[in-house]
């Protein structure tokens, strides 16, 4: 099992381009989560996903998208991208069903993000 | 609203003695907590959980953690402490439920250096 693999690993943007951050579990989870990681902020939600062809909004979904077309993928895009959009994004994953918030969440490795 | 304290920024203990990391933490109804580690340039890894049961928690690498339900704390302890134990450690909890999404709030972390 890879677990949860992200891509890319690094990235530099410019103010106002756009972007997909990729991420896929092999796991057959099907609760999905990308959050983003500020020094001394600890994570932030940006959206969640509990099955494919659903999402819903974190707390901070602002100036990103995902989208949830199968159980393994849950990419995340970014439009117009701002420099308060530098951060490092996690995405992760855990099984959801009876006493779903009882379960781990597994992360992947991250995608450094800066925008300049 | 939940919530999740970690009071110091940072932990220094020397090799061998034995290591705490303070967690304290604010929900409705029944708590479930964990804790992560987080190694330089990685993501986040599961280390224990606590949901129902005994409240002496074990988990990976040798580390354990109590549940206190009068104080609403969830320290994080290891008796002798290695080097390679350095790392940034996250406290985290959700709201116990019977299914559904809970949220997951996250601590902002409580960096642990390890003294040879």
């Amino acid at each position: 099992n890879a677990g949860v693999t992200q891509t890319p690993k690094f990235r530099i943007l410019k103010i106002g381009q756009s972007m997909t951050l990729q991420c896929t579990q092999d796991m057959n989870h099907n609760y999905m989560y990308w959050y983003r990681q500020d020094p001394g902020m600890g994570l932030k939600l940006i959206y969640y996903s509990v099955g494919a062809g659903i999402t819903d909004k974190g707390e901070v979904p602002n100036g990103y998208n995902v989208s949830r077309s199968t159980t393994e993928d849950f990419p995340l895009r970014l439009e117009l991208a701002a420099p308060s959009q530098t951060s490092v994004y996690f995405c992760a994953s855990s099984y959801g069903g009876r006493r779903s918030s009882s379960y781990e969440q597994y992360f992947g490795p991250g995608t450094r993000l800066t925008v300049t | 609203a939940q919530s999740v304290a970690q009071p110091e920024d940072q932990v220094n203990v020397a090799e061998g003695n034995p290591l705490t990391v303070k967690c304290t933490y604010s929900v409705s109804g029944n708590p479930y907590l964990f804790w992560y580690v987080q190694y330089p340039n990685r993501g986040l890894q599961f280390l224990l959980k606590y949901i129902t049961g005994d409240n002496l928690v074990k988990g990976s690498y040798g580390f354990e953690a109590e549940f206190n339900k009068s104080q609403t704390s969830f320290h994080l302890k290891k008796p002798s402490a290695l080097v390679s134990d350095s790392a940034l450690y996250f406290c985290a909890v959700s709201r116990g439920n019977s299914g559904g999404y809970q949220k997951v709030t996250f601590g902002t972390g409580t960096k642990l250096q390890v003294i040879p």
